[in-house]
């Protein structure tokens, strides 16, 4: 499997500020997605990182406040923007690792909390 | 309709015991199903496939019913370890779709 490196793992911001959380994949991959993990909930997909073209987001989340970057196949970031406290969450990077079949692994993940 | 649906549990079951999962999915054209575990406070982590010709993992077992859509996973033995959040998860369409969990705690 892939091993994915996914930093900050933690971070406490104030409100109206932005976090970049970044995330490095030790192979190429074609894949890369961004999820959300609010207390007690399920995983959201927020988007799918495309490379070289815009990212692909879900319905309720857009480009302005979840902007996305994937400058190449082993490496991407989602930046957090105008932070409020209803973004405080767990944000994970995947993969969807194709060599075999379709399995989606996991970054460490980032616990935000925003004050 | 959520595309995939789960029992939030908790089950709370005593060591050595046999529990079962059910998870029911919506896209009857899904191809590809799994079992995720989510410790508390860490990433979801890939449990195993599940195929229609059914799989087993030591003391897990996993099954596909096509034409009902319903995903299954049975643990026997469990073990103190076993507790953790259980997700089904199903694939299509490039897109991966989480259940919301089913909580397990498995008690001395």
């Amino acid at each position: 499997s892939a091993v994915i490196s996914q930093k900050p793992s933690r971070d406490i911001c104030q409100r109206g500020t932005s976090l970049t959380i970044q995330c490095q994949v030790d192979s190429q991959v074609t894949m890369m997605f961004w999820y959300r993990q609010q207390p007690g909930q399920s995983l959201t997909l927020i988007a799918t990182a495309n490379q070289g073209s815009e990212a692909t987001y879900e319905s309720g989340f857009v480009i302005d406040k979840f902007p996305i970057s994937r400058p190449n196949l082993t490496f991407s970031t989602l930046t957090v923007s105008n932070m409020s406290p209803e973004d405080s969450s767990i944000y994970l990077c995947s993969v969807d690792w194709d060599m075999e079949e379709e399995k989606l692994f996991f970054g460490s993940g980032t616990q935000l909390s925003v004050l | 309709r959520k595309e995939v649906e789960q029992d939030p549990g908790p089950f709370n079951v005593p060591e050595g015991a046999t529990v079962a999962f059910n998870c029911t999915y919506s896209n009857s054209a899904s191809q590809s199903f799994f079992w995720y575990r989510q410790d508390c406070r860490k990433e979801p982590k890939l449990l195993m496939s599940v195929y229609s010709s059914g799989n087993e993992d030591g003391r897990f077992t996993a099954q596909l019913n096509r034409a009902s859509q319903y995903i299954s996973l049975l643990i026997r033995d469990s073990k103190l370890s076993d507790s953790a959040t259980y997700l089904c998860v199903v694939y299509n369409f490039n897109k991966f779709y989480f259940g919301s969990g089913t909580k397990l705690n498995v008690k001395p």
